[in-house]
């Protein structure tokens, strides 16, 4: 079955501990995405990712960390530098023109305990 | 000015009704633009995508650009409860290293049975 998948479905971390969330595409596609959402709030970019051992910081980076050691998977780390971290986490994919659509995988809802 | 702008709603609209979504963006450079929607709970599902000043016609979508006025909108015709959803705007925005996809926070339409 093509598309991407993200796991957890939900998570739950605990003070001081770093988390990590998993994305994977089968879809050959180039570029992966990290969005976090918030309540009543439109999605905001937290590091992309155009081609493999390659990434870039997004307009939210501090307190994550991420690797592309393989064009099929693009981990988030959660690390406990960031104090706010619940939210939907979303990753998405496309090919790598400018003009092409995102596509989401269904998201990761992170919670603190 | 944010970059992507969009009344929050929520827009209720009776079934059969055309709903009307709008959404404004404040860097010219921008060239694609994307209209997702999002039930609660759930990723954002792409709906439909448009390039050129002008209508677009995808069923009972129609998106439309207007670059000198720097505004996109979706038109929803014949309007279904199951089209009740939030509505998110996203602008395409080319950067030194790929593209970045700003949303805005989105419209909430309610379609009244």
């Amino acid at each position: 079955d093509g598309g991407i998948t993200q796991s957890p479905k939900y998570l739950f971390r605990k003070e001081g501990q770093n988390v990590t969330l998993s994305c994977e595409q089968n879809l050959n596609h180039d570029a992966m995405y990290w969005y976090r959402q918030d309540p009543g709030q439109g999605l905001r970019l937290i590091y992309y990712s155009q081609i493999v051992n390659d990434f870039q910081k997004g307009d939210i980076a501090e307190g994550y960390s991420v690797s592309r050691e393989k064009k099929e998977s693009f981990p988030l780390t959660v690390t406990s530098a960031q104090k706010n971290p619940t939210a939907f986490y979303l990753c998405a994919t496309n090919l790598r023109t400018l003009d092409q659509p995102q596509h989401f995988g269904d998201g990761t809802r992170l919670s603190i305990l | 000015q944010k970059e992507v702008e969009q009344n929050s709603g929520p827009l209720s609209v009776p079934e059969g009704a055309i709903a009307s979504l709008n959404c404004t963006y404040s860097d010219r450079g921008s060239q694609s633009f994307f209209w997702y929607r999002q039930y609660s709970g759930k990723s954002p599902e792409l709906i439909m995508f448009i390039y050129s000043n002008g209508d677009k016609e995808d069923g009972r979508f129609t998106a439309q650009l207007n670059k000198a006025s720097q505004y996109v909108s979706l038109l929803i015709r014949d309007s279904q409860p199951s089209d009740s959803a939030t509505y998110l705007c996203a602008v395409n925005i080319p950067m030194e290293y790929g593209n970045k996809l700003v949303f805005g926070a989105g419209t909430i339409l309610r379609v009244k049975s």
